[in-house]
């Protein structure tokens, strides 16, 4: 089965940039969304199909996948985004829905 | 604007049954999957199960394929999960989400704990 491999952990600090890495055998070739989960709340889409952005997310949100990763960048990074970033993909060859393991963001 | 409301949540003993409902609202409910996920205390997202808008198409994961049933009834618009031979390890919050790859919205989830 597909395996998204995340780093356990990334801090940054404020107004600096976030890099979140997402890695997976040609994840090139899929279409990658993330998720931002806040402490006890549901997660929520903030990146869908690699690189676009749903109504409401601010633009320091941004989203790359190339090769074997795919990566979620947020710029000018603010203590309210300190939170859980989940990769997510719909792998095809086996119908079946595919998280990495997430990784937690920490603000300075 | 859309709503999913996941309601059946409870205690169940191990080897037991549950069924854990969502309600939708705010979208053309038969335009899309419905997808379940589900979330150990402490733990990352799992992907279980999805329902195409007309009910014929379903997938689920290995870990719960033939133990739990995902079914719609698109007149009431809302979807469930079926669970049954529940073990240790199916304790978790288990959220529904609009859609099958990009979930675009999530209910607030509801907690399933299976212990003796």
């Amino acid at each position: 089965s597909y395996v998204l491999t995340q780093p356990p952990s990334v801090s940054v600090a404020p107004g600096e940039t976030a890099r979140i890495t997402c890695g997976g055998n040609n994840v090139g070739s899929k279409s990658v969304h993330w998720y931002q989960q806040m402490p006890g709340q549901a997660p929520v889409l903030v990146i869908e199909y690699d690189t676009d952005r749903p109504s409401g997310i601010p633009e320091r949100f941004s989203g790359s996948n190339s090769g074997n990763t795919a990566t979620l960048t947020i710029s000018r990074v603010e203590g309210g985004d300190e939170a859980d970033y989940y990769c997510q993909v719909w792998d095809t060859s086996d119908d079946r829905g595919v998280f990495g393991g997430g990784t937690k963001l920490t603000v300075l | 604007q859309v709503r999913l409301v996941e309601s059946g949540g409870g205690l169940v003993k191990p080897g037991g049954s549950l069924r854990v409902s969502c309600a939708a609202s705010g979208f053309t409910f038969t335009d899309h999957y419905m997808s379940w996920i589900r979330q150990a205390p402490g733990k990352g997202l799992e992907w279980i199960s999805c329902i195409s808008g007309s009910g014929t198409v379903i997938y689920y994961a290995d870990s719960v394929k033939g133990r739990f049933t995902i079914s719609r009834d698109n007149a009431k618009n809302s979807v469930s999960l079926e669970m049954s031979s529940l073990r240790d390890e199916d304790s978790a919050v288990y959220f529904c989400a609009r859609e099958r790859s990009a979930l675009a919205n999530w209910g607030q989830g509801t907690l399933v704990t299976v212990s003796s």
